[in-house]
């Protein structure tokens, strides 16, 4: 069973932040968040990951909460080519599980 | 960066013939690699972990002796769907982990580029 839980979809106008929320409640402190997306008929490409820290590169921002039960991933400029099935995981050191993820979709 | 290369990236076969999936790990050693399958519209669903030199382990509800998996060195997983169903059709996606000591290089999972199998 996913351990996280995200809104279905999402729109976001090109240009503009999208912001992917995901709430984690029963993460554990070892756990890490990670963030992958998967672009139709491809296989997922990692984006980014943290522990309780706020981290960013080249790609997006992710924010945690203090109390680690939620974070946010920024797209800070969307473009169309961010359209994609977001997904949000916690894990620590074994396999990876899949939730439902938020399908994003960007528009002109 | 780690890269997964898997192969085929489509393959369309007859009914009741077996297909063969290689997961490469181009860069580094995987002694796990993971396999997922994915149906139309929904999210990856984690098949069975390969672990290089012993036997596979399979999630409930997958059938080993249909999904055989092999591990045989480092660098190479495959998977053969045995004696495939038009249900068998999917998209097959396998994964490894390029790991390193410091918990902040670590990617997680690299993932291939996917299979879509289509039997007919």
């Amino acid at each position: 069973d996913a351990k996280t839980t995200q809104p279905p979809s999402m729109d976001c106008a090109e240009g503009r932040a999208a912001n992917l929320p995901c709430n984690h409640s029963t993460i554990s402190g070892n756990e890490y968040v990670y963030w992958y997306r998967q672009i139709h008929s491809q296989g997922p490409q990692y984006i980014i990951h943290g522990l309780k820290n706020n981290e960013t590169n080249e790609m997006a921002s992710l924010i945690i909460t203090e109390d680690r039960k939620s974070s946010t991933l920024i797209l800070p400029h969307a473009t169309l080519r961010d359209t994609a099935v977001y997904y949000c995981i916690v894990f620590d050191n074994n396999d990876m599980r899949f939730g439902a993820g938020t399908r994003l979709t960007v528009k002109p | 960066g780690a890269v997964v290369s898997q192969h085929p990236s489509r393959v369309i076969c007859k009914s009741g013939t077996s297909v063969k999936i290689e997961c490469r790990s181009l860069d580094f050693q995987a002694t796990t690699m993971f396999w997922y399958r994915q149906f139309p519209k929904q999210s990856l669903m984690l098949m069975a972990t390969s672990n290089e030199g012993s036997k596979a382990t399979y999630e409930q509800g997958v059938e080993k002796d249909k999904f055989l998996i092999n591990h045989a060195s480092l660098t190479l997983s495959t998977l053969t769907v045995t004696s495939a169903h038009p249900e068998d059709s999917s998209f097959y996606i396998c994964s490894a982990r390029a790991y390193s000591g410091n918990p902040r290089a670590n990617y997680g999972y690299t993932f291939g580029s996917g299979t879509r199998l289509t039997v007919v």
